[in-house]
């Protein structure tokens, strides 16, 4: 079945440093793949997606490109704020032959403090 | 353009009650999903409604079931409540077909189990 892996662990980082939270996924067909965001006592935003290998999805200044040859999706961001701080989700959907609809798998969550 | 609204925000139960929480999709989509996210198992699958039939499901107890309206409103229920069912219950809206997969959140019904 599908799945998607993201770094363990929270990410702690200063103001105005580089970002990188790690996704990597296993799917049978060919997914397309998001980011999330969630804020404390919030449901999730979407941030960026892309549909298909080497789209670049980008949003707020955060990126992340679909890299099939090694299944990942990992995000990115120049320089962080403090206003960044959540837990961010990667996720994909795999709708290929019409069955996965409406159906997202998601990451285990990472949890992001950026301290000024 | 509205989002996708969450009814009730906080919802208090006893083990062994039933419950029932509501989501309006935005305006347009035909597909509406559940999620449970607990700190434990993260965020997990429960059903998905398009067009008013279950198209979707999870790996969850025949106690958590869903319907959905000729508007595309959609109501999920849980029956006999258990300790375990505390969670943040989160609905998703999509258009449910075509090329444009993504899934927008509503902010989430917040139930405790006691």
């Amino acid at each position: 079945g599908n799945s998607v892996t993201q770094m363990e662990g929270p990410v702690t980082l200063s103001e105005e440093a580089f970002l990188t939270i790690n996704c990597t996924y296993t799917a049978t067909g060919y997914p397309s793949l998001f980011w999330y965001v969630q804020y404390p006592g919030e449901g999730l935003q979407l941030l960026l997606k892309a549909t298909k290998a080497d789209d670049k999805g980008s949003n707020k200044g955060f990126e992340a490109t679909y890299r099939k040859e090694t299944t990942s999706f990992h995000l990115e961001k120049g320089s962080v704020q403090v206003s960044d701080s959540a837990v961010y989700f990667c996720a994909l959907s795999d709708i290929a032959g019409g069955t996965s609809y409406g159906k997202l798998t998601f990451g285990q969550g990472t949890i992001l403090t950026v301290h000024p | 353009k509205a989002g996708v609204t969450q009814t009730p925000r906080y919802l208090i139960k006893t083990r062994g009650q039933q419950v029932t929480l509501s989501c309006s999709p935005i305006s347009g989509h035909r597909s509406v999903s559940w999620y449970q996210q607990t700190p434990g198992q993260g965020l997990q699958f429960l059903f998905e409604y398009f067009s008013e039939t279950q198209r979707n499901k999870g790996n969850f107890p025949g106690r958590f079931s869903g319907r959905q309206f000729s508007n595309s409103r959609s109501e999920m229920n849980v029956s006999t409540l258990e300790l375990g069912d505390s969670a943040l219950y989160l609905c998703a809206s999509s258009l449910g077909q075509g090329k444009s997969p993504e899934a927008f959140f509503g902010q989430g019904t917040r139930l405790t189990v006691v």
